[in-house]
């Protein structure tokens, strides 16, 4: 069954400790890896797209990475500003036809 | 900045009642989708539509869902006869590129409770 598991399901920094967040897939087909931004009570703020395994992309503190099997995204010396939920979906072919999978999202506070 | 806007923000509504959830995509964007969230739980597709007719579905769009861009601009989603357990946020989104869910923009989200 393909799925996408992201981890850890909250995690809290202190401001200027860097860290990274886990999206891991097993799905066939592998077509795009998209990272959301979304702050309560919102709809899903777009971040990046992946394409294939190796593939890096960066936006201010945040990096995104991917291989055959996840992605992670990096996060800098975060800001309090930086605290939101971080979506992962990954879009698969499924039942003839391609599909957006999301993950249940990492939570995370960054304290001042 | 270009957005996609939805209204009602939030709309509360009575079991078996009919509802219709609007969207205003991006002027210049081509592909539409709604999706779903149930509280505490994974952002759900439900429909993507492109020239006027539904291009894919998944297995929640049955057949109580429907979609209309009845003017060019906007982009509805009716519920016809709503269930309890159909409360949830509701996201329009919207995409220029080719391709489902490419770089897809969101709406703030439709808020619709079932009582």
């Amino acid at each position: 069954e393909d799925q996408v598991t992201q981890s850890p399901e909250a995690l809290r920094l202190q401001e200027g400790e860097s860290s990274s967040l886990n999206c891991s897939y097993t799905v066939s087909g592998l077509r795009g890896l998209f990272w959301y931004r979304q702050d309560p009570g919102k709809g899903p703020e777009f971040l990046f797209t992946l394409y294939s395994a190796g593939e890096e992309k960066e936006k201010e503190r945040l990096k995104a990475t991917l291989t055959k099997k996840e992605s992670f995204l990096h996060i800098t010396a975060p800001k309090p500003e930086d605290s939101a939920t971080y979506l992962c979906a990954v879009q698969a072919w499924m039942d003839s036809s391609y599909k957006l999978i999301f993950g249940s999202g990492t939570r995370l506070l960054v304290r001042p | 900045e270009p957005e996609v806007t939805q209204t009602p923000s939030h709309q509360v509504t009575q079991m078996g009642q009919e509802v219709i959830l609007r969207c205003v995509p991006i002027s210049n964007h081509l592909y539409f989708y709604w999706y779903r969230q149930i509280l505490g739980q994974k952002v759900e597709f439900l429909v993507s539509f492109y020239n006027n007719e539904i291009s894919e579905k998944s297995e929640i769009f049955d057949d109580q869902f429907s979609v209309e861009r009845p003017d060019g601009s906007n982009f509805t989603l009716k519920i016809r006869s709503t269930k309890l357990e159909d409360s949830a946020m509701y996201f329009c989104a919207s995409s220029a590129l080719q391709g489902l869910n490419t770089e897809a923009f969101f709406g703030q989200g439709t808020r619709l409770t079932v009582v």
